[in-house]
């Protein structure tokens, strides 16, 4: 069964701390995502990973850097928390596919609120 | 860049009832459509997809939707609503051409089912 487990559920962090989101999934899948979740705005994407060490930003970058170190992990990054960013963050892999028919699978979230 | 509508926010309806979501998309290129669900306190997951052939395709639960190429239409129903239906739908989309699966989201609908 994929599984994609981010480590932190719900965090509660100060504007301007450093923050970090890791992510990690066992079916070594090529692509990792970081979306944002908010109400009435549905998923965007934040940033994508398609290889160890390539990153690709999407639509909503700003404010945001990753890492990908290792296959299996990707980390978002928040430099300096604002309040803007919080947010429910979303998690995804998915194999590279033929045509762009691939599948993402979610993890279940983490929740930061940012004070 | 494609973009996608989701035409309600908020639905309620009662059990039995049949369910209609519907969801636009604009984009001049080929793609592939998803339909994911969010069931209360679980992670995000794949209701249903389709990447070609037969336009009307078949999900879990019985969903099932109808992608109308000349509407860019791909309207998510259900015929008989039960309460475990309660939940966020997002319809989403990707490139044909984009081989790391980027997904575009719509805002989501969520639907209440009442018994």
């Amino acid at each position: 069964d994929v599984k994609v487990t981010q480590s932190s559920r719900y965090l509660v962090k100060r504007t301007g701390e450093k923050v970090f989101l890791e992510c990690v999934q066992d079916m070594d899948h090529e692509n990792m995502f970081w979306y944002r979740q908010d109400p009435g705005l549905g998923l965007r994407l934040i940033y994508f990973s398609y290889d160890v060490k390539m990153k690709e930003k999407g639509d909503i970058p700003e404010g945001y850097s990753v890492s990908r170190e290792k296959k299996e992990r990707f980390s978002l990054i928040l430099e300096s928390a604002s309040t803007n960013q919080t947010s429910m963050y979303l998690c995804a892999s998915s194999p590279t596919g033929v045509a762009g028919a691939n599948v993402l699978t979610f993890g279940a979230g983490s929740r930061l609120t940012v004070l | 860049a494609q973009s996608v509508s989701q035409h309600n926010h908020h639905v309620i309806l009662s059990e039995a009832a049949s369910l209609e979501l519907g969801c636009n998309y604009s984009y001049g290129g080929t793609v592939n459509l998803f339909w994911y669900v969010q069931y209360p306190g679980q992670h995000l997951q794949l209701l249903l997809k389709y990447f070609s052939g037969d336009p009307l395709v078949k999900g879990i639960k019985g969903f099932e939707a109808e992608f109308i190429k000349s509407k860019f239409s791909f309207n998510l129903r259900k015929p008989s609503v039960q309460w475990s239906d309660t939940a966020e739908y997002f319809c989403a989309v990707n490139a044909r051409s984009d081989s790391w699966g980027k997904l575009q989201f719509g805002a989501g609908t969520q639907v209440v089912v009442t018994p």
